[in-house]
C-alpha cells in the first residue's frame, strides 16, 4: 500500500510545552495538505490545512508549515495539553478526493 | 449541522460471507471517500464518489466495491470476506472533489 504503519513514533512532552510533529510527504505533485488528529475509537479530526501556495497557516494554538523544496510538512502546537494526546497523520492530497496518509505520529502529553 | 455518520459501528462476519457498510455525509457535501485502516498498513485509499459516480480507486481488489446514491450517502460492500479484511472502514464527505474532508466514525468489521 502507499501508507506505511508499521512502527508508530511516539512523541512525549510535558503540558504547557510546545509540541513539533514532522511528516515527509512523497509526491512532489501534492498541492493540498492537511493535518488530522484520531483519538481512541473515534475518526480523524481535522485540524488544518495548507495549500501549496503558502508556506505557513496559523489556526487557534496550531501552525502548519510546508517546506515544498524538501517535501516537510511540520505541525506545531502551543502550550500543549492533555487534551491534545492522540495519533496525528498528515495527508496529502493531489487526485480529486485521494488522501494519502502518513504513518502518523503518537503524542503523549504528561500532566 | 450534523456530522458524518456511519453504520453499523461494529461488525463481525466470517469468511466467505460479504457485508455492506453505509455512509451519510454532512448534509451539502457531495464527495464520499471510503478508507481502511489497520495497525499494519495504516490508513489507505478505497475509492472516492462524487455525483453518483466513481472518481477515483485505490490498490484494493474487485471484492471492494461501492456506490453512491441521489442523496450523497454512499455504500461499501466486500465480498467473499478473508481474514485480512479485519479493519476500521472509514467514511470521509466534502463539499467537493479535492476539498477538505471530514471524517465519521468508521465502521469496526471482525472477519473471523
Amino acid at each position: 500500500g502507499e501508507s506505511v504503519g508499521l512502527h508508530l513514533p511516539t512523541l512525549s512532552v510535558q503540558e504547557g510545552d510546545n509540541s513539533i510533529i514532522n511528516c515527509a510527504y512523497s509526491n512532489s505533485a501534492s498541492d493540498y495538505f492537511i493535518w488530522y488528529k484520531q483519538e481512541s475509537g473515534k475518526g480523524p479530526q481535522f485540524i488544518i490545512d495548507i495549500r501549496s501556495n503558502m508556506d505557513k497557516r496559523q489556526g487557534q494554538r496550531v501552525t502548519v508549515l510546508l517546506n515544498k523544496t524538501v517535501k516537510h510538512l511540520s505541525l506545531q502546537i502551543a502550550a500543549t495539553q492533555p487534551g491534545d494526546s492522540a495519533v496525528y497523520f498528515c495527508a496529502e492530497n493531489n487526485q480529486g478526493g485521494k488522501l494519502i496518509f502518513g504513518q502518523g505520529t503518537e503524542l503523549s502529553v504528561k500532566p | 449541522k450534523a456530522g458524518v455518520t456511519q453504520t453499523p459501528r461494529y461488525l463481525i462476519k466470517t469468511r466467505g460471507q460479504q457485508v455492506t457498510l453505509s455512509c451519510s455525509p454532512i448534509s451539502g457535501h457531495r464527495s464520499v471517500s471510503w478508507y481502511q485502516q489497520t495497525p499494519g498498513q495504516g490508513l489507505q485509499f478505497l475509492f472516492e464518489y462524487f455525483s453518483e459516480t466513481q472518481r477515483n480507486k485505490g490498490n484494493f481488489p474487485g471484492r471492494f466495491s461501492g456506490r453512491q446514491f441521489s442523496n450523497s450517502r454512499s455504500e461499501m460492500n466486500v465480498s467473499t470476506l478473508e481474514l485480512g479484511d479485519s479493519a476500521l472502514y472509514l467514511c470521509a464527505s466534502s463539499p467537493g472533489s479535492g476539498e477538505t474532508q471530514y471524517f465519521g466514525p468508521g465502521t469496526r468489521l471482525l472477519v473471523l
